[in-house]
């Protein structure tokens, strides 16, 4: 067990729906980062958040967004919703942000997001 | 641009013997990689890193090996068993702190 918690594990939803996916990660960890996974383009990092705000942006469509709270759970919003964005989707956290003392990113499970 | 990526997509061993999977990076500003195990329906798993002071780090079983020279990561893992068969992955952190990733080796282990 990483310790990084996501919720819901499994989602079925239909084209131009909004689903939210939340992440809560260790405890003492500050930086949240979301990542895709397809088979098709493999372990795509979508985007960063260190302690609430924004920190790196990666592969994100406008269509998605993400936020970090205070308590620093983050979730992951994705809307209009279309068949290739079926994926499993990763939370994972970190102390602080990556090569910067040596930490190491623990990854959740994962949510896996079917679009029918 | 940067990126991060595996020689062998798909590596198959036979159990007991030494496995080495193979990554290559372009970003020489890098200071800081990873290797993570991806078993089937898991999230990555942390295995071994290595800053770029180092050239070599081992840890149980598995010892990644960096060359600097040629921009090269390896990840050697000890007397192959079942239980290391799984998608691996490298990862590379630049200075500007986004690790960016290989698409990831699969690694078949025949009994």
């Amino acid at each position: 067990d990483s310790g990084v918690t996501q919720t819901p594990k499994h989602l079925i939803t239909a084209t131009g729906q909004r689903v939210t996916l939340r992440c809560s990660p260790r405890s003492g960890d500050l930086s949240v980062y979301w990542y895709q996974q397809s088979l098709d383009q493999g372990l795509q990092f979508l985007i960063q958040y260190y302690n609430g705000e924004e920190r790196a942006k990666g592969n994100i469509l406008e269509r998605f967004s993400a936020q970090q709270f205070p308590d620093l759970h983050s979730e992951l919003n994705l809307s209009s919703l279309e068949l290739g964005d079926s994926a499993l989707y990763f939370c994972a956290s970190s102390v602080d942000p990556a090569g910067s003392s040596g930490n190491t990113i623990y990854f959740g499970e994962g949510s896996w997001l079917t679009v029918v | 641009g940067e990126s991060v990526g595996l020689h062998l997509p798909t590596l198959s061993v036979q159990e007991g013997d030494n496995s080495i999977i193979n990554c290559a990076y372009s970003n020489s500003a890098s200071d800081y990689f990873i290797w993570y195990k991806q078993e089937s329906g898991k999230g990555p798993q942390f295995i071994i890193d290595i800053r770029s002071n180092m050239d070599k780090r081992q840890g149980q079983r598995v010892t990644v090996l960096l060359n600097k020279t040629v921009k090269h990561l390896s990840l050697q893992i000890a007397a192959t068993q079942p239980g290391d068969s799984a998608v691996y992955f490298c990862a590379e952190a630049g200075n500007n702190r986004k690790l960016i990733w290989g698409l990831g080796t699969s690694l078949a282990v025949n009994p």
